[in-house]
């Protein structure tokens, strides 16, 4: 069964501290790995996807590197408004096109 | 930019009751997809639409439910008879093969 593990669950950091949040997978065969943030309320807001390991993208403040069992998020020097729950979700290979999601870790900034 | 969309944001019902969800899902996406989200769990997948039927499904998806593409542009899910379990955040989300985009989402809630 495909699992997808995101730790912390929670995360309070000061303005400007530097962390990173963790997606393990348990996948049969990696087709991609998303990163998605969600604010309270809201829809996830697609933010990157990685397919092989050794790949990073960045956006802003955030970047997400994949290893052959992991994702990391780094987020450097975050912002209040970097505050939100940030979902990772892993797409098997195969023919199936249904992402597994975890459950989130919730980031709060504090200023 | 172009976004998803959904209507209505919020939607009270009585059990029993038949509810219809919309979506406009970004115009030159082929992929359309229904999950939801009960309240502190994970983003769960319903099911898949592609080439105007159904390509995937989960164990969710039962015949409660059904979608509709009625017209081209908007997605729609109907739940037939609502049961209480049935409350949460129902999020469209239109795509290409590896990469999807989330609306806003409609909170059903059932009483």
């Amino acid at each position: 069964e495909d699992q997808v593990t995101q730790s912390p669950e929670a995360l309070r950091l000061q303005e400007g501290e530097s962390s990173s949040l963790n997606c393990s997978y348990t996948v049969s065969g990696l087709r991609g790995l998303f990163w998605y943030r969600q604010d309270p309320g809201k829809g996830p807001e697609f933010l990157f996807t990685l397919y092989s390991a050794g790949e990073e993208k960045e956006k802003e403040r955030l970047k997400a590197t994949l290893t052959k069992k992991e994702s990391f998020l780094h987020i450097t020097a975050p912002k209040p408004e970097d505050s939100a729950t940030y979902l990772c979700a892993a797409l098997a290979s195969g023919g199936s096109y249904i992402p597994t999601f975890g459950r989130g870790t919730s980031l709060i900034v504090h200023p | 930019e172009p976004e998803v969309t959904q209507t209505p944001s919020h939607q009270v019902t009585q059990m029993g009751q038949e509810v219809i969800l919309r979506c406009v899902p970004i115009s030159n996406h082929l992929y359309f997809y229904w999950y939801r989200q009960i309240l502190g769990q994970k983003v769960e997948f319903l099911v898949s639409f592609y080439n105007n039927e159904i390509s995937e499904k989960s164990e969710i998806f039962d015949d409660q439910f059904s979608v509709e593409r009625p017209d081209g542009s908007n997605f729609t899910l109907k739940i037939r008879s609502t049961k209480l379990e049935d409350s949460a955040m129902y999020f469209c989300a239109s795509g290409r093969e590896n990469e999807q985009y989330f609306g806003p989402g409609t909170r059903l809630t059932v009483t």
